[in-house]
């Protein structure tokens, strides 16, 4: 199984910040990476797939980059609901494994 | 619009089973995969394995093969999940999404389905 790994775990971050999530794969998935947001009691929401590439209606603060085996989430600009946790998942390799998640909350 | 509505909570013994439903609605059904993906409380996402709507074909995680079994049911467009035998550390929600072809991301998700496994 390809193990994802995520850094950091959580961060503080205030209203207005640039804020960078790495998420690394342990074997190359060329850029079968998707991106996730989730807010507490609430299910999962598609931020990016394709390690780049903006799912619809997502605000454009949000990008992701990255290929093979290192990715990175940034929000530029962090507005208030962006405070949630955050989960990177391969797609390139059945099982379809998710990182452990970075929290962002409120400095 | 797209809509995945999942059925209710469950609260089931050790060693029996449950089995949560996904109707979809606001697209062609047949035109994606469902994939299943459960979240133990206050833990991360694990994926459980995926359907294709159009021809039935499943891929499980290893873990829960030989207890877990993906469905469809393309006159009513839902999709179903069963895990059998039941143990406390199946307690989580579960929850249905949409997987597109090709990039196999998972789009839109349902509601999520609390299964709790207690004696």
């Amino acid at each position: 199984d390809i193990q994802m790994t995520q850094s950091p775990s959580s961060l503080s971050a205030s209203v207005g910040d640039r804020v960078t999530i790495t998420c690394r794969a342990s074997q190359s998935i060329s850029d079968f990476l998707n991106w996730y947001q989730q807010k507490p009691g609430k299910g999962p929401k598609l931020l990016i797939f394709a390690a780049s590439s903006l799912q619809s209606g997502v605000p454009s603060r949000f990008s992701g980059s990255g290929s093979e085996t290192d990715f990175t989430l940034t929000i530029s600009n962090l507005q208030p609901e962006d405070f949630a946790t955050y989960y990177c998942q391969q797609s390139y390799s059945i099982p379809f494994t998710f990182g452990p998640g970075t929290k962002v909350d409120i400095k | 619009q797209v809509q995945l509505v999942q059925s209710g909570a469950e609260v089931k013994k050790p060693g029996a089973s449950v089995k949560v439903s996904c109707k979809a609605s606001g697209y062609t059904f047949t035109s994606y995969g469902i994939s299943w993906v459960r979240q133990a409380p206050g833990q991360g996402l694990e994926w459980m394995g995926w359907i294709s709507a159009y021809n039935g074909n499943t891929n499980y995680a290893q873990k829960l093969q030989g207890r877990v079994t993906m469905t469809t049911d393309t006159s009513t467009s839902t999709a179903y999940m069963e895990l059998r035998s039941l143990r406390s550390d199946d307690t989580a929600v579960y929850y249905c999404a949409r997987e597109v072809v090709v990039w196999r991301n998972l789009d839109y998700w349902g509601q999520g389905t609390l299964v709790t496994v207690s004696s």
